[in-house]
């Protein structure tokens, strides 16, 4: 069981490049989020997902797209990458909407 | 939308010391609060949750209080120890209305020297 997983765990990218981040989760969660972390703001919420083929935005949706096209895969994507984007990606899932949130390792990105 | 604010940013305390977070929210629908605790370099685990219609959580040497009126709750570790030092987030969520959205505090990073 191997919970909640990220790929990539670092990346570099230069301004203007794409990419994009998967978070695969094994435990037949229906909510999925995607959280950026930066130093004094906390966790803020990007997108999430409340169950296959669903999208929608969270608090800093902005230069960022997603995709739910399986239940246990959510993916993160970045069109053009920009240095503001330079953050750490957290994915989390659980069952419900209280409970346990079950984070991955997160993913450091830096854009240069 | 929501707003949580969390105080104080940095928090030194002494081994055996009492520590305590304070958090404040803005939506009076919230009625979820949990606290993650992340150690360096590691990903969020929660520690401890309270709904709204409780007014005080413990387990072991921690417990989170909620006081609905004046919007606010804290996080109290007792009897610190060193394995107590990371970051602390607080967080509040209206649940079913918000699909689990959770809103997080800015973080508390608490040291506890030996």
């Amino acid at each position: 069981n191997a919970g909640v997983t990220q790929t990539p765990k670092f990346r570099v990218l230069k301004t203007g490049q794409s990419m994009t981040l998967l978070c695969a989760q094994d435990m037949n969660h229906e909510y999925m989020y995607w959280y950026r972390q930066d130093p004094g703001m906390g966790l803020r919420l990007i997108h999430y997902s409340v169950g296959e083929g669903t999208t929608a935005k969270g608090e800093v949706p902005d230069g960022y797209n997603v995709s739910r096209l399986k239940k246990q895969n959510f993916l993160l994507g970045l069109e053009s990458a920009a240095p503001s984007q330079t953050s750490v990606y957290f994915c989390a899932s659980r069952w419900g909407v209280t409970g346990e949130l079950f984070f991955g390792e997160g993913s450091r990105l830096t854009v240069l | 939308g929501e707003n949580v604010e969390q105080h104080p940013s940095t928090l030194s305390v002494q081994e055996g010391d009492s520590a305590v977070i304070k958090c404040t929210y803005s939506d009076s629908a919230s009625n979820y609060f949990p606290w993650y605790k992340q150690e360096l370099g590691k990903r969020p685990q929660l520690i401890i949750d309270i709904r709204s219609n409780v007014g005080e959580k413990k387990d072991q040497r921690i417990a989170v209080t909620l006081n609905k009126t004046a919007k606010h709750f804290s996080l109290h570790i007792t009897e610190t120890q060193p394995e107590d030092s990371a970051v602390y987030f607080c967080a509040a969520s209206m649940g079913g209305t918000s699909y689990g959205k959770l809103t997080f505090g800015q973080g508390t990073i608490l040291t506890v020297h030996p």
